[in-house]
């Protein structure tokens, strides 16, 4: 499979904690996306890079979201102190870079649920 | 403040019908728009697309259209069939799709046989 991947798909933790999600985009694909998906609400914008460049981040990722793609290849979503707040699908995507009109591609996402 | 309103939550229509989804957005310089289908616990899967040059797409039963001077897309589905239940969500990107998308809130489609 070439898609985009994801890991963990599901990942339960106790407030307070720190918790790490892995993308792999589609090999390819210099542009990494995330995004932060709760019930009743479309994806919400978080971050992206371009190959190991970080070029922009949202309001809503606060500074205990930390996000790096080191080598312009797969993604971590590092979020610290974790809060009930946080509980949410988080979703990567790619797609080529500088393309005309192309769409990104969306992993399956890594459901968190903070208790 | 919402940049891409989806205002049905839902909608149910019949086997065979055609679905109508709509889309409405209010920031003039979006010129890239694409419509994304989610089933549970998956990531949004593409579905089709449409430049801010032109006013419709078609892709087999999917068809997308653009009204640029009343800021709507509608995505048409012809004939309805019950594997196209599922939840739709319309996004919008400037640049020619070069910033993050910008998606609504969704409807649910419900294709009843």
């Amino acid at each position: 499979d070439t898609g985009v991947s994801q890991d963990p798909r599901h990942k339960i933790t106790k407030r307070g904690q720190n918790v790490t999600f892995r993308c792999d985009p589609i090999s390819e694909h210099n542009r990494l996306y995330w995004y932060r998906q709760t019930l009743g609400q479309g994806p919400e914008f978080l971050t992206y890079f371009q190959n190991e460049a970080q070029l922009e981040k949202s309001r809503l990722l606060s500074d205990r979201f930390s996000a790096e793609r080191p080598k312009g290849s797969f993604s971590t979503l590092e979020i610290q102190r974790t809060e009930q707040g946080d509980s949410a699908m988080y979703l990567c995507a790619s797609s080529p870079r500088g393309g005309q009109n192309t769409e990104a591609f969306f992993g399956q996402g890594t459901r968190l649920t903070v208790v | 403040d919402q940049q891409v309103k989806q205002n049905s939550p839902s909608l149910s229509v019949q086997e065979g019908r055609i679905s109508i989804l709509n889309c409405d957005y209010t920031n003039s310089m979006f010129d890239y728009f694409l419509w994304y289908k989610k089933y549970p616990a998956e990531g949004p899967t593409f579905l089709i697309s449409i430049s801010s040059i032109k006013d419709k797409n078609e892709d087999g039963r999917f068809t997308v259209f653009l009204n640029k001077s009343a800021k709507h897309l509608s995505l048409h589905i012809v004939p309805s069939q019950p594997g196209d239940s599922a939840v739709y969500f319309c996004a919008a990107s400037r640049y020619s799709g070069n910033t993050p998308l910008v998606f609504g809130k969704g409807t649910r489609l419900s294709v009843i046989a």
